[in-house]
């Protein structure tokens, strides 16, 4: 797999709490993406970033944000958790024009 | 606007015989196309791609697909499948002037039966 490692694997916290997750790549790859993976609605797109500092929203950010300090970190932060965030969200990387690289994902469960 | 359709939720095939997921799509320039595979409780991976040149793109696994132009379609296709096969598959286009946004399909799960 191409180098990237998403943390945590697994999370559950309540509803309210902030939560943070965190994609790391060791590629040095420009672009960097999160999305969520929900049953009947495939992949779909929450943020990405295009560089460092470079953030543009996808087609399901509200409630999301996203911060890129270095090039191989990239943060989803959700302010304030709600059930409708409960998913599994993906990180993924690419150069451009190349085919994305995906990490393993991260349950998130918000009860 | 970029959109990608996978019109089978489900496809289900036997063993040793040819398969095709099937996938069309809609962008506003010139088209780059992907397929990729999940396992259960994994990633995406990529599998094939169509940037430009031959319109049968061969990849990982033995798959190959066809792109398509006046039909906008890039079908996924195997001469002969396998049980490991199975797996849930997706479709995606990136229009070849925004070098960073794709679109996925819903997704589409193949079943090989023995």
């Amino acid at each position: 797999d191409a180098g990237i490692t998403q943390s945590p694997r697994h999370k559950v916290t309540e509803t309210g709490t902030p939560v943070t997750l965190r994609c790391h790549q060791t590629e040095n790859h420009r672009y960097m993406y999160w999305y969520r993976q929900d049953p009947g609605h495939g992949l779909r797109l929450i943020h990405y970033s295009y560089g460092v500092k470079d953030t543009d929203k996808g087609e399901v950010s509200d409630g999301y944000s996203v911060s890129r300090s270095k090039t191989e970190d990239f943060l989803l932060t959700l302010e304030s958790a709600t059930s409708s965030q409960t998913s599994v969200y993906f990180c993924a990387i690419s150069g451009a024009g190349e085919p994305q690289h995906f990490g393993d994902g991260t349950r998130l469960s918000i009860l | 606007a970029q959109s990608v359709a996978q019109p089978e939720d489900q496809v289900n095939v036997a063993e040793g015989n040819p398969l095709t997921v099937k996938c069309t799509y809609s962008v506003s320039g010139n088209p780059y196309l992907f397929w990729y595979v999940q396992y259960p409780n994994r990633g995406l991976q990529f599998l094939l791609k169509y940037i430009t040149g031959d319109n049968l793109v061969k990849g990982s696994y033995g798959f190959e697909a066809e792109f398509n132009k006046s039909q906008t379609s890039f079908h996924l296709k195997k001469p002969s499948a396998l049980v490991s096969d199975s797996a849930l598959y997706f479709c995606a286009v990136r229009d070849a002037t925004n070098a960073g946004k794709s679109t996925f399909g819903d997704g589409t799960t193949l079943t090989v039966k023995p």
